[in-house]
């Protein structure tokens, strides 16, 4: 069965700076895709990012990036110049790519990140 | 175009009480999930369908049922509930294999 981490239950960064949160995976599929999502305070899932198995170039949207290392399993996101609409829950997810597949989206903890003025 | 409609946003029930949770999509996708969130973590899959009149468990069916009967409603019926099953509920579609998930605002259920 697929898991997946986020090892850092709450990180905080200053406005205007990057912060980078981690994730990790275990699984032993070939073809899934990776997210990101950002809870708000509303509770509403936004998608921030997400990234392809097959594909080796790293996603990037705006102000956000992954770091996708797919022999280390490893997941983590990239937010530059944060703002302090960043501010809130952020959970990795895992999805099987395979026809026939899990339809399960496993999700991380997630971590709280607080943004300061 | 509204996505994922979920309704009511909360609601209070007693225990052994029944409810249903309403969701609906006017996206015309094929795929619809029901998610639960408990406080301090991630979502877990109750249920999802891949089509009208299609259904399948996901990782913590117990205590609940569904139905799909048209392709834009996925109704999560509670019957029995139990504090058990106090969380956040999720809605979400999407078109197919390969595309992302699209969620619904949620509803905040409280058993007491």
């Amino acid at each position: 069965a697929q898991t997946v981490t986020q090892s850092q239950p709450e990180m905080s960064v200053q406005e205007a700076e990057t912060v980078t949160l981690s994730c990790t995976y275990d699984t032993s599929e070939s073809d899934y895709y990776l997210f990101w999502y950002k809870q708000p305070p509303s509770r509403q899932m936004i998608l921030v990012i997400r990234q392809e198995a097959y594909k080796q170039q790293n996603a990037t949207e705006n102000r956000f990036s992954v770091n996708f290392q797919k022999a280390a399993k490893s997941f983590s996101l990239k937010i530059s110049d944060s703002q302090l609409g960043d501010a809130a829950m952020y959970f990795c997810a895992y999805r099987s790519g395979t026809q026939g597949g899990s339809e399960k989206l496993v999700f991380g903890k997630g971590t709280k990140l607080t943004v300061n003025p | 175009n509204a996505g994922v409609t979920q309704t009511p946003k909360f609601r209070i029930l007693k225990i052994g009480q029944s409810m249903t949770l309403q969701c609906t999509q006017d996206m015309n996708h094929n795929y619809m999930y029901w998610y639960r969130q408990d406080p301090g973590m991630g979502l877990k899959l109750i249920y999802y369908s891949v089509g009208a009149g299609i259904t399948d468990k996901g990782e913590v069916p117990n205590g609940y049922n569904v139905s799909r009967s048209t392709t834009e409603d996925f109704p999560l019926r509670l019957e029995l509930a139990a504090p058990s099953q106090t969380s956040v509920y999720f809605c979400a579609s999407r078109t197919r294999v390969r595309s992302p998930l699209h969620f619904g605002n949620g509803t905040r259920l409280t058993v007491t």
